[in-house]
């Protein structure tokens, strides 16, 4: 009954590859994201998906593109994957209404480009 | 564009000593929140503030909100080890929420 959940747990793969990696959540939530976090530790927002439209794109390479088949998924694919892009990359949602947005995070993808 | 900075960034204290940790921002903003890092987990939600004034405690832990200083502060009340962790504050702003640096909390007997 895991609230927001990620898969794989660890990707590690060759430069210039390109991997996707997926999130559920099943807390009924809106509003989807996906973070990325790096070697010290920094936690920076990527994307932003409400309802399964996007709403924030930070500067982000455009070999990062979030896909939304609904609004419980939201997947990361990733092209032609570089050193810099190492770094654990979380899931989080949270829900609309309420007046505030905590965000439930998933356990993180570990992704390691040799 | 919102800024949120913490300090210390890390911090070793003893068992049963008292601490706090200060979260300042640089945009207006009413909403804080605080979560906790394991090593190698996720981020789990500990404290959501809302209002000026806001406490909220939780165990040996308590976070307070003063919107006018812009200003967060989690105090750790006779530490023991398992509040070793990595804390981080996030405040609401434009963008849904940006996140200070994070503070390394170890305790040590």
């Amino acid at each position: 009954d895991t609230a927001v959940s990620q898969t794989p747990k660890y990707l590690v793969t060759q430069m210039g590859n390109d991997k996707s990696i997926k999130c559920e959540q099943n807390l009924g939530h809106d509003t989807m994201y996906w973070y990325k976090q790096d070697s010290k530790k920094f936690l920076k927002i990527m994307f932003s998906y409400n309802n399964k439209e996007l709403i924030i794109n930070e500067t982000v390479p455009n070999r990062f593109s979030p896909k939304s088949p609904d609004k419980a998924h939201l997947n990361l694919h990733i092209n032609s994957l570089e050193l810099g892009d190492s770094a654990v990359y979380f899931c989080a949602s949270s829900p609309l209404g309420g007046g505030y947005n905590e965000q439930f995070f998933g356990p993180g993808t570990r992704l390691t480009v040799l | 564009e919102l800024k949120v900075e913490q300090n210390p960034l890390f911090l070793s204290m003893q068992e049963g000593k008292n601490y706090t940790i200060y979260c300042n921002y640089s945009t207006t903003s009413d909403r804080l929140y605080w979560y906790r890092q394991d090593p190698g987990k996720s981020l789990e939600s500990l404290f959501v503030l809302l209002s000026n004034g806001a406490v909220k405690q939780e165990g040996r832990l308590m976070a307070s909100l003063d919107t006018k200083a812009r200003l967060s502060t989690l105090h750790i009340t006779a530490a023991v080890h398992d509040l070793s962790a990595t804390y981080f504050c996030a405040v609401e702003g434009n963008t849904p929420l940006v996140f200070g640096k994070g503070t390394r909390l170890s305790v040590i007997a």
